[in-house]
């Protein structure tokens, strides 16, 4: 069964202080991994999509990576604008249909 | 643009009323979605819509009913609302090609009493 698990559940950081969210994925042949990014009250707003282990993309202050099993989000001297729920969705291949993890709360304290 | 809007955006409904929620983007998509978020679940597919006339179940369709309006436009219909239907109801559309991103609209907060 096609599976998305990402930890922590919580994380807060001090400004400044980077660190790595980590999402586990098993899906019967790969087609995309991808991150948004939701605010509370908002829609979640698309931040990289990674097809290929060895994969890596940087946007800011975010860098993603993608191996056979696991996605890593890297944030590095995160701001309190970084603030939010870090999402994780996968795509099989052959399918339109997303598998989400249940997401990361990152809080960056000031 | 635009991107994907929903309406509206936020309802509350007596058990056993009915009611559309309205999904629109500008993107000229092929494909649409439908889905609920729920504390602790994630997000979980209701239905979609692969291109303009077709229309397929997701992960949760019992309760709902989509329609594919036109290519701009994708509604949900709840026929008979029930308490476990209370969520944030998110409508999102990609291109419909190899490149399968999805993009999201506001969402909408139905409380269902």
């Amino acid at each position: 069964e096609d599976q998305v698990t990402q930890s922590p559940e919580a994380l807060r950081l001090q400004e400044g202080e980077s660190s790595s969210l980590n999402c586990s994925y098993t899906v019967s042949g790969l087609r995309g991994l991808f991150w948004y990014r939701q605010d509370p009250g908002k829609g979640p707003e698309f931040l990289f999509t990674l097809y290929s282990a060895g994969e890596e993309k940087e946007k800011e202050r975010l860098k993603a990576t993608l191996t056979k099993k696991e996605s890593f989000l890297h944030i590095t001297a995160p701001k309190p604008e970084d603030s939010a729920t870090y999402l994780c969705a996968v795509q099989a291949r052959g399918t339109y249909k997303y598998i989400f993890g249940t997401g990361t709360r990152l809080k960056v304290l000031a | 643009n635009a991107g994907v809007t929903q309406t509206p955006k936020f309802q509350v409904l007596k058990t056993g009323q009915s009611m559309t929620l309205q999904c629109a983007q500008d993107m000229n998509h092929n494909s649409m979605y439908w889905y609920r978020q729920d504390p602790g679940m994630g997000l979980r597919l209701i239905y979609y819509s692969a291109s303009e006339g077709t229309t397929d179940k997701g992960e949760v369709p019992n309760g709902y009913n989509v329609s594919r309006l036109n290519k701009r436009e994708f509604s949900l219909r709840l026929e008979s609302a029930a308490p476990s239907q209370t969520s944030v109801y998110f409508c999102a559309s990609s291109v419909g090609d190899q490149q399968e991103t999805q993009y999201f609209g506001p969402g909408t907060r139905l409380l269902v009493l």
